[in-house]
């Protein structure tokens, strides 16, 4: 089946420290992806959705300078945070869309958790 | 716009007994829908999908949901409960109109198998 990898699964850094997120698509061609920021307990927040070749489209109240999106290739997506501060501590998915195939699942990595102190 | 509702924030089952975990959706077009897992500190794993056709899906692992489009319900279900099947469960809906693809989600109900 189509896998996605998320690296690195875990970041612990200093405050003001900026993070860098890696989602692949590993075994098929990925138009488009979305990262989403779950906090404890909670669902799935889309933060933003990821086109390759454009500028990534944020949900309402994410701060765009803040949380980078690169979308270079059809199977690599990154997000970076930038400066982070302790309350962007979170767990952050990907997921990636097989592209051509609407109605077919997302494809979701295994999550990055960051703890910022 | 799109959304869903999971009204149990939590479902506890005796090992052995049918499951059930309540999904309903509202979208202004026809919805595709799907079920996810997720274990403690990973991403969500792909359950089964309705698309069209059957109302009745078949997924991974023994699970199945029911699509009712008159109650606007998409139940997840399985005969028989097992204590690995603990976890957390989300329902999810795209419109079929949705040109982005973007996936809304409920808010997860996490599911407790006694044995």
């Amino acid at each position: 089946g189509a896998v996605v990898s998320q690296h690195p699964s875990r970041v612990i850094c200093k405050s003001g420290t900026s993070v860098k997120i890696e989602c692949r698509s590993l075994d098929f061609q990925a138009t488009t992806m979305f990262w989403y920021r779950q906090f404890p307990k909670q669902s799935l927040m889309l933060m933003a959705t990821s086109n390759e070749g454009s500028k990534a489209t944020y949900e309402q109240g994410v701060e765009k300078d803040k949380f980078l999106i690169n979308h270079a290739s059809l199977t690599l997506s990154t997000l970076t945070v930038t400066s982070a501060h302790p309350e962007d501590s979170s767990f952050y998915i990907c997921s990636a869309q097989d592209r051509g195939y609407r109605n077919q699942p997302q494809h979701f990595g295994d999550g990055t958790r960051l703890s910022i102190l | 716009a799109q959304s869903v509702a999971q009204p149990e924030d939590q479902v506890n089952v005796a090992e052995g007994n049918p499951l059930t975990v309540k999904c309903t959706y509202s979208v202004s077009g026809n919805p595709y829908l799907f079920w996810y897992v997720q274990y403690p500190n990973r991403g969500l794993q792909f359950l089964l999908k309705y698309i069209t056709g059957d109302n009745l899906v078949k997924g991974s692992y023994g699970f199945e949901a029911e699509f009712n489009k008159s109650q606007t319900s998409f139940h997840l279900k399985k005969p028989s409960a097992l204590v690995s099947d603990s976890a957390l469960y989300f329902c999810a809906v795209r419109d079929r109109n949705n040109a982005g693809n973007m996936l809304t989600f409920g808010g997860g109900t996490r599911l407790m198998v006694n044995p």
